[in-house]
């Protein structure tokens, strides 16, 4: 089962912050927090991740809180092709066996709109 | 990162028959994995693919329903075995990113079994 919490669906207008929650109150040690997104008929496409420092990226920025508990995606100026289905996901930073997959839970639709 | 690509892009396939999908990376990876996305679902892993050995089915997937080949470190295939309606699905893999701790899908395969 995913380890990780997230809102079925959100609205943002565009040029707005979308800011998305994500809860891992059961993340370990060397676990870290990853994005992705899915924009309808295409493959995910990794956003961002980090361990516990909040990281920044061309794509978005990742807040981590201090507990590591959870964490938001923030898109800074969402436009309409932001529009898919993002997947927070917990796993270990190492590729090796069984830890080398991503487990998908349902992941948050976010329709960006005019 | 890295470049997959992914045959075919859609089929309607008879039930009763089999599709193979392949996916060719343009850089030699250690793992790759196997999803499948059933309508309106998230992401659910098939198998790990390794190269020399024979690849790791998650539960609830089996080799005879879904055997996978791995001739070498950049070509992988999963063929998907007497088709019924309920395997009407896009599959997808993927690989570790070479330059980072995220991953790269293909663009995936739209499956529909009549």
């Amino acid at each position: 089962d995913a380890k990780t919490t997230q809102p079925t669906s959100m609205d943002c207008a565009e040029g707005r912050a979308a800011n998305l929650p994500c809860n891992h109150s059961t993340i370990s040690g060397n676990e870290y927090v990853y994005w992705y997104r899915q924009i309808h008929s295409q493959g995910p496409q990794y956003i961002i991740h980090g361990l516990k420092n909040n990281e920044t990226n061309e794509m978005a920025s990742l807040i981590i809180t201090e507990d590591r508990k959870s964490s938001t995606l923030i898109l800074p100026h969402a436009t309409l092709r932001d529009t898919a289905v993002y997947y927070c996901i917990v796993r270990a930073g190492d590729y090796g066996g069984s830890q080398g997959n991503l487990i998908f839970g349902k992941g948050t639709k976010l329709s960006v709109k005019p | 990162s890295a470049v997959i690509s992914q045959k075919p892009s859609r089929d309607i396939c008879q039930r009763g028959t089999s599709l193979t999908i392949q996916c060719q990376v343009d850089s030699q990876v250690t793992m790759m994995f196997w999803y499948r996305q059933q309508p309106g679902q998230s992401l659910t892993l098939i198998a790990t693919a390794n190269q020399g050995s024979e690849a790791t089915y998650e539960s609830g997937f089996v080799i005879d329903k879904f055997p996978i080949s791995r001739p070498n470190l950049t070509f992988s295939t999963l063929t998907v075995s007497n088709m019924s309606p309920e395997d009407s699905s896009i599959y997808l893999c993927s690989v570790p990113d070479r330059e980072a701790y995220g991953y790269t899908f293909g663009s995936g395969t739209r499956l529909t079994v009549v």
